[in-house]
């Protein structure tokens, strides 16, 4: 079955540090996301892309970059982490297959620890 | 951009009582109305949406009810079982792109036996 997943599912690093984090998807959708969910905040748009080699910036971007070298990947990095970057991370993926364009699919989130 | 307005925040209800969640937006152009649940510790998860042309879709004990002259929507839940406890996000397209979404902040549902 197709599906979308995410690595790791909990990570604890350093401030100053670089952390990539992957998201893999087999629907072959166009369209993918990365939120992060914070008490209070829902879920945040960090970056999007909606096809190979383009990529976007969300609501809230900064200190945070992906790539899209196939239809399949979207890796998010942390250039150097800070501790207001603790929070759970969600991949998401949205395509043309289900009928409806918006309808986005989600990963089960990577809990990152920022100390 | 699009603003989506979510309320409230929390919302204990008795088991067997009905639960009402409201989202207002801001973009009348915004045709697509989705609603996530998100069980704890899990991924959020499409449960039902609705198109601008229409004015409510039910399935089962779920419901959504469109208001577009006022600009708002509403997730309905009767009949509440403990499994319905969880976040609850509603979604409107993020304004001048149908394939983003904006969240609404989340309502914590609370199902008491």
């Amino acid at each position: 079955d197709a599906e979308i997943t995410q690595s790791p599912r909990h990570k604890i690093t350093e401030t100053g540090r670089q952390v990539t984090l992957a998201c893999h998807q087999t629907w072959n959708h166009n369209n993918m996301f990365w939120y992060r969910q914070d008490l209070g905040h829902g879920l945040r748009l960090i970056h999007y892309s909606y096809g190979v080699q383009d990529t976007n910036k969300g609501e809230v971007s900064d200190g945070y970059s992906v790539s899209r070298s196939n239809t399949e990947d979207l890796p998010l990095t942390l250039e150097s982490a800070a501790s207001s970057q603790t929070s759970v991370y969600f991949c998401a993926s949205s395509g043309s297959r289900t009928g409806y364009r918006n309808e986005q699919f989600f990963g089960p989130g990577t809990r990152l620890t920022v100390l | 951009g699009e603003n989506v307005e979510q309320h409230p925040s929390t919302l204990s209800v008795q088991e067997g009582d009905s639960a009402v969640i409201k989202c207002t937006y801001s973009d009348s152009a915004s045709n697509y109305f989705p609603w996530y649940k998100q069980e704890l510790g899990k991924r959020p998860q499409l449960i039902i949406d609705i198109r601008s042309n229409v004015g409510e879709k039910k399935d089962q004990r779920i419901a959504v009810t469109l208001n577009k002259t006022a600009k708002h929507f509403s997730l309905h839940i009767t009949e509440t079982q403990p499994e319905d406890s969880a976040v609850y996000f509603c979604a409107a397209p993020t304004s001048g792109s149908a394939r983003q979404l904006t969240f609404g902040s989340g309502t914590q549902l609370t199902v008491l036996p």
